[in-house]
């Protein structure tokens, strides 16, 4: 079958960072995607990672690991703005559709 | 840039009307998708679409159907509202198949009295 889990919330303070796993069971691998959401607004793309290693992107990076079906991504620097919700996706095969877990929801404190 | 817009942000609507949700994108994509989400149960796919005319069932169809008569245009029909189907609704798109970051729309929500 196909799974993707990840923690359903996590706080964090304002300057720190933070590390949002995201551990993954498809059929086949086409990579894993990291989406942003606010509250009451909709899913933005962060970043696509399809080799292992590290991706960095400003304060954002990504992380994969095919072998351990495993992602995480982490945020350096934390500012207010980013409380939200965080959505780890994997394509299901070649279909164009995407698997998304249920998202993390990060609270950022002062 | 993408733009991915939907008919309405908010709706409400009453228990047996037909309910018709209009998705628009305007990069010639491929692929639409129609999804709701809801608290603990994260994004599910209702309908998606790959081509003109073309359209597949997700993971939570009952209730719903969708239109694809235009390439840019997708939309999402609730034959008769139930009080279930109160939620936020997404429409998305991607170029094509694979691997293909999806483009969200703004959400409608809409909620069945």
């Amino acid at each position: 079958g196909q799974n993707i889990d990840q923690p359903t919330e996590m706080t964090a303070t304002e300057g720190a960072i933070v590390q949002i796993n995201c551990t993954y069971q498809t059929s086949g691998f086409n990579g894993l995607f990291w989406y942003q959401q606010h509250a009451g607004e909709a899913p933005t793309f962060l970043s696509y990672n399809v080799l292992d290693g590290l991706e960095e992107k400003g304060r954002f990076s990504s992380f994969l690991s095919r072998s351990k079906g495993y992602s995480y991504l982490l945020l350096k620097e934390l500012q207010m703005k980013d409380s939200a919700s965080y959505l780890c996706a994997a394509p299901s095969s070649n279909t164009g559709k995407l698997i998304f877990g249920q998202g993390t929801t990060l609270q950022v404190k002062p | 840039d993408v733009k991915v817009t939907q008919s309405s942000r908010y709706l409400v609507k009453r228990t047996g009307e037909k309910v018709f949700l209009e998705c628009v994108q305007d990069m010639d994509h491929e692929n639409m998708f129609w999804y709701r989400q809801d608290p603990g149960l994260g994004l599910r796919l209702i309908y998606f679409s790959y081509d003109v005319k073309m359209k597949e069932k997700g993971d939570i169809p009952e209730g719903y159907s969708v239109s694809r008569e235009k390439k840019e245009r997708f939309s999402l029909i609730l034959e008769s509202a139930s009080t279930n189907q109160t939620s936020m609704y997404l429409c998305a798109s991607s170029l094509n198949s694979g691997a293909d970051e999806q483009y969200f729309g703004p959400g409608t929500r809409l909620t069945v009295t």
